[in-house]
């Protein structure tokens, strides 16, 4: 069956440094990826969307690579700040097909 | 938050009783979602629906009913059959049916006592 893995459940970084998040993906072929910010208690809030043919995308401080070779994408919080502390899901879609959401990573950037 | 709104944001049932969560949105979209989230579960959908009075099945539905008389309304009855219904349940809508960004409610969390 299709599964999604988030790197760890909880990651800390410092406030300045770059926050990496994982989402690795097995049994599935997606044609796109999304990213979703998820406050506590709220529903999640779209950042970026990144298709299959397509290795890299930015949006301001925030990058995402996807790499359908290792079943992979990687996105990247560059200068962290406190407010980008947040739950974060990826989310794996197909023409037709319903959404794959991760269990999501909680990232907590400490000043 | 967009232009969805949930009500309520908190909802108590007793243990046997069916309750309606409500879902309407202002974006006209025509696919409306329901997904519902655990602790350290991603979200699962229950039912979508991808135009007036159409509405099919998500990983989840058993114990859940929907209806979809309005473009702008999605309600969600959560039924005594729902084994364990205590969950925060989360309303989305996006333009066209799984293919489009999904822009989701503030969901409601539910206890059952």
């Amino acid at each position: 069956s299709q599964k999604i893995e988030q790197n760890s459940e909880a990651l800390n970084i410092q406030e300045g440094k770059t926050a990496t998040l994982t989402c690795n993906y097995t049994n599935y072929s997606p044609a796109y990826l999304q990213w979703y910010r998820q406050d506590p208690g709220r529903g999640p809030v779209f950042l970026l969307l990144i298709r299959e043919n397509e290795k890299e995308k930015r949006k301001e401080r925030l990058k995402v690579t996807f790499d359908t070779t290792l079943k992979q994408s990687l996105f990247h919080i560059t200068a962290s700040q406190p407010a980008d502390s947040a739950t974060y899901l990826c989310a794996l879609g197909n023409y037709g097909q319903n959404f794959v959401f991760g269990p999501g990573t909680r990232l907590s950037v400490l000043p | 938050d967009g232009g969805i709104t949930q009500s309520p944001k908190y909802l108590f049932r007793k243990e046997g009783q069916n309750v309606t969560l409500s879902c309407e949105q202002n974006l006209n979209h025509d696919a409306m979602y329901w997904y519902r989230q655990d602790p350290g579960q991603g979200l699962r959908l229950i039912y979508y629906s991808q135009i007036v009075n159409d509405f099919q099945k998500g990983d989840i539905a058993e114990g859940y009913s929907v209806s979809r008389e309005k473009k702008e309304s999605f309600p969600l009855t959560v039924t005594s059959a729902q084994k364990n219904p205590t969950a925060f349940y989360l309303c989305a809508s996006s333009t066209r049916a799984l293919t489009d960004t999904q822009y989701f409610g503030p969901g409601t969390r539910l206890t059952v006592l």
